[in-house]
């Protein structure tokens, strides 16, 4: 079956831009992850989505960052007024376990701001 | 604060070795430990998991072990062959189900010598 899509596989912004990125996981997978690599931090977790609901928002990095995930599959993750630090591939991952410990993971989003 | 790493950046073996990558860990309160493999241009890829009461989990040419008094975990690869050159993460996971997310390492990139 189809597995967790991403698009834009590539994006390339102007510093001060908003730029929107999205995610759709694997169809019934109640679970839906945000995280971000870069060389200098790793993977790191964002945020996560059980059904339409995010409990913690506190792993966004700034309050330039927002997500929302509608009818329960469909997610996006929003940055506003890009800066150069935000340059990193955004990886988002489903799960249908509620322990979330196997996670698939989309190709992700580069980002990248000039 | 509380991490996951790993010893060793680049591991490079002969293809039909064993390989062995390493993790060691500070956060004692995971639930779960668990290693994703990563090749170029995708998104990370689970490979297995080992609950935090185990000590050792077998899968299929791989074997995760686990030692809880030096915090150290390792994954171990029996006869390695070119389709498994990438980076590996070792990750943990809290016991708040699926807001808890993963904690990744930094990676250790194998590289399987023909």
């Amino acid at each position: 079956g189809a597995g967790v899509s991403q698009s834009p596989s590539n994006k390339v912004t102007e510093k001060g831009k908003d730029v929107e990125l999205r995610c759709d996981p694997i169809s019934g997978h109640t679970a839906l992850y945000w995280y971000r690599q870069s060389l200098g931090q790793g993977l790191e977790f964002l945020i996560y989505f059980q059904g339409n609901s995010a409990p913690d928002k506190s792993g966004l990095p700034s309050d330039r960052f927002s997500a929302e995930r509608t009818g329960g599959s469909v997610s996006t993750l929003t940055i506003q007024r890009t800066q150069q630090e935000d340059s990193a591939v955004y990886l988002c991952a489903s799960s249908s376990g509620l322990a979330g410990v196997e996670q698939y993971f989309g190709p992700g989003t580069r980002l990248t701001v000039t | 604060g509380e991490s996951v790493g790993l010893h060793l950046p680049t591991l490079s073996v002969q293809e039909g070795d064993n390989s062995i990558i390493n993790c060691a860990y500070s956060n004692s309160a995971s639930d779960y430990f668990i290693w994703y493999k990563q090749e170029s241009g995708k998104g990370p890829q689970f490979i297995i998991d080992i609950r935090s009461n185990m000590d050792k989990r077998q899968g299929q040419r791989v074997t995760v072990l686990l030692n809880k008094t030096v915090k150290h975990l390792s994954l171990q690869i029996a006869a390695t062959q070119p389709g498994d050159s990438a980076v590996y993460f070792c990750a943990e996971k809290g016991s708040g189900g699926g807001a808890d997310g993963l904690t990744f390492g930094k990676g250790t990139h194998l590289i399987i010598q023909p």
